[in-house]
This record gives structure tokens, C-alpha cells and sequence, in this order.
């Protein structure tokens, strides 16, 4: 199948710093990437929908100003997180979806940040 | 907007017995329901869909049902295995404008003890 993958795989941060992570697909283009957020034992949190070279979506509650999206290509989509908070600490899962078929949406491995 | 609810939220079974978790939505234009398998710190894996036109669909030891009048989807796994043991979500999806964007529920813990 097609393979998603996000970089860094973890990264701890001071409060006050920004985080990039980077989502890619490697062998394929991804029309739609997707942003979730996971806390521990919890479901996937939809954040932002982006389409390559326009503008994301954002969910009602995610700050759009805090969370920077970007998709400048149809393999690559960055998250970055500006001014990182302890509330910030989360497991981040980037997905990419080849065309509208709701079936080609392939995840990608996930970021663990931890802001101290 | 769409909302998933999901049940339970811990199942654990002894290896061999079956397992059910059922999940039911709120927006009646959904029509896509895919099931995913996330081990610990990995990534979801798609498992097994149904569309809303199929009543049930089965694939070796995993099974998903579809009730669209009572609006509920459940997945079933026979003969489970140590290697089940995973959180399972459930999602919703409609295609409004074609989106296809995926309502996930909580998500189940399944621990299958040899």
C-alpha cells in the first residue's frame, strides 16, 4: 500500500520554541493531507484539512495562528506548531488521501512532542 | 456535524473467544465506515470499510455490519488472537462536496489474553 511518513518520529522542545513536522507521501500524491491530534487513550481530533497549494481548513476550536499548515506540494505538508506550551504535548499523526475515494486515506506513523 | 459513539471502551477476551465492538452515528447521509487497528504508538491501519449500500462484509477472522435504519456499524472478530490486541476506531464519513472527511469515535481497547 502507499506510504505516509512524518519527521521527526519525536522531539522534545522548551516552552516558548516552534516545532516543525514534516508529512510525506513517498509513493504517491496526496490531493488532501489531514492533521490530527492524539492524547494518550483518547480518538483522533481532526485539526486542519489542507489541499496542496491552497489555503487549510481548520476545525472549529483549533488556532489557526498557533498551528501553521502548509502544503506546498502534493508530497509534503508541514505542521508547525509556533510557541510550543506543555498543553501542546501530544501525539501529532499527519494522513494523506490519494483523490476523494475515502479508502486511499493512508496515515502516517506519528509525532510524540513533548514541550517541557 | 456527525457524531460517533463507540463501545465499549475496554474489551478483553481470552484467545479463541470472539469479539464485538459497535459504534452508532448521528448523520444519516454518512455512507462510508471504516474500521482501523492503531498498536501502541503506531499508526492507524485501515482493516476492513463497508458502504452504506452493503448490509455486511466479511474478510477471513474480521466481519463489519451495517444497520442504516437503526444507524449503527459493529465489527466482529472470531478466533482472536494475542495479536488483536490493539485499539480499535470506528469512523463516519459522508461526502459532502466530496470530502469523504472521517468522523472517528473513541476508540476500543482490545486486549486478547492468551
Amino acid at each position: 500500500g502507499a506510504v505516509v511518513s512524518q519527521h521527526p518520529s519525536w522531539v522534545i522542545c522548551k516552552s516558548g520554541t516552534s516545532v516543525k513536522i514534516e508529512c510525506r507521501s513517498l509513493d504517491f500524491q496526496a490531493t488532501t493531507m489531514f492533521w490530527y491530534r492524539q492524547f494518550p487513550k483518547q480518538s483522533l481530533m481532526l485539526m486542519a484539512t489542507s489541499n496542496e497549494g491552497s489555503k487549510a481548513t481548520y476545525e472549529q476550536g483549533v488556532e489557526k495562528d498557533k498551528f501553521l499548515i502548509n502544503h506546498a506540494s502534493l508530497t509534503l505538508s508541514t505542521l508547525t506548531v509556533t510557541s510550543a506550551h506543555p498543553e501542546d504535548s501530544s501525539f501529532y499523526i499527519c494522513s494523506a488521501r490519494v483523490g476523494a475515494l475515502p479508502e486511499t486515506q493512508y496515515f502516517g506513523p506519528g509525532t510524540r512532542l513533548l514541550v517541557l | 456535524g456527525e457524531n460517533v459513539e463507540q463501545h465499549p471502551s475496554t474489551l478483553s477476551v481470552q484467545e479463541g473467544d470472539s469479539a464485538v465492538i459497535k459504534c452508532t452515528y448521528s448523520d444519516s447521509a454518512s455512507n462510508y465506515f471504516p474500521w482501523y487497528k492503531q498498536e501502541l504508538g503506531k499508526r492507524p491501519q485501515l482493516i476492513i470499510d463497508i458502504r452504506s449500500n452493503v448490509g455486511e462484509k466479511k474478510d477471513q477472522r474480521i466481519a463489519v455490519t451495517l444497520n442504516k435504519t437503526a444507524k449503527h456499524f459493529s465489527l466482529h472478530i472470531t478466533e482472536t488472537q494475542p495479536e488483536d490486541s490493539a485499539v480499535y476506531f470506528c469512523a463516519a464519513s459522508n461526502p459532502p462536496g466530496g470530502s469523504y472527511i472521517p468522523t472517528f469515535g473513541r476508540g476500543t481497547s482490545l486486549i486478547v489474553h492468551p
